[in-house]
């Protein structure tokens, strides 16, 4: 019944390693999202897809890409981890391009010591 | 540059009150606005989404209004109780903006003593 899963839950790694996190949505929307809640719970988008068009927020550093295998998965893979990248990472997803109600994964808790 | 603004950051309140969120935009070319709820440690549950169209929305004991002239929305929520307790967040779509990406608030945390 999960309308957007994300895997894994809790992350713990070191520095300078890559790592993935894996995002599905079953409601059959058209674009997806990665956002990423920081210590202070601040929300702010990283990214949002749809088959056409991948619009990447500028202040996220190209060791962060998302990659779609289809229209159901947006994965976030992240190179040379960094302290700074702890954070909770969410994914979404909404129909309608865009405008459309999103709904929101659990989250992943990433911890990079 | 798009802002969004909720105040208070924190509320509490005895159970049984009814209550008001209150949230922000500096830009009111949006789409919609979209209220959601975030348990600590949990992901974000959407309440309610108004369309830049609309002045509200109803679910239950929640009522969201939004003035897109002024740059404002509330979430009334009505007999307030424990399970109420969450972060309650705001978010707009951006016309123009890239893909739907919301623009969130902080957050207002609220605390229903029983």
């Amino acid at each position: 019944d999960t309308a957007v899963s994300q895997t894994p839950k809790y992350l713990v790694t070191q520095m300078g390693n890559d790592k993935s996190i894996k995002c599905e949505q079953n409601l059959g929307h058209d674009t997806m999202y990665w956002y990423k809640q920081d210590s202070k719970k601040f929300l702010k988008i990283m990214f949002s897809y749809n088959n056409k068009e991948l619009i990447i927020n500028e202040t996220v550093p190209n060791r962060f890409s998302p990659k779609s295998p289809d229209k159901a998965h947006l994965n976030l893979h992240i190179n040379s981890l960094e302290l700074g990248d702890s954070a909770v990472y969410f994914c979404a997803s909404s129909q309608d391009s865009g405008v459309g109600e999103q709904f929101f994964g659990p989250g992943t808790r990433l911890t990079v010591l | 540059k798009q802002e969004v603004t909720q105040i208070p950051a924190a509320l509490s309140v005895p159970e049984g009150e009814n209550l008001v969120l209150n949230c922000s935009f500096t830009d009111s070319a949006i789409y919609n606005l979209q209220w959601f709820r975030q348990d600590p440690g949990k992901g974000l549950t959407s309440l309610l989404l108004i369309q830049s169209s609309q002045r509200e929305q109803t679910s239950g004991r929640l009522n969201a209004s939004l003035d897109k002239s002024s740059g404002r929305s509330t979430l009334y929520i009505a007999a307030s109780q424990p399970g109420d307790s969450a972060t309650y967040l705001c978010a707009v779509t951006l016309i123009g903006g890239s893909q739907g990406n919301l623009i969130f608030g902080k957050g207002t945390k609220l605390s229903v003593k029983p």
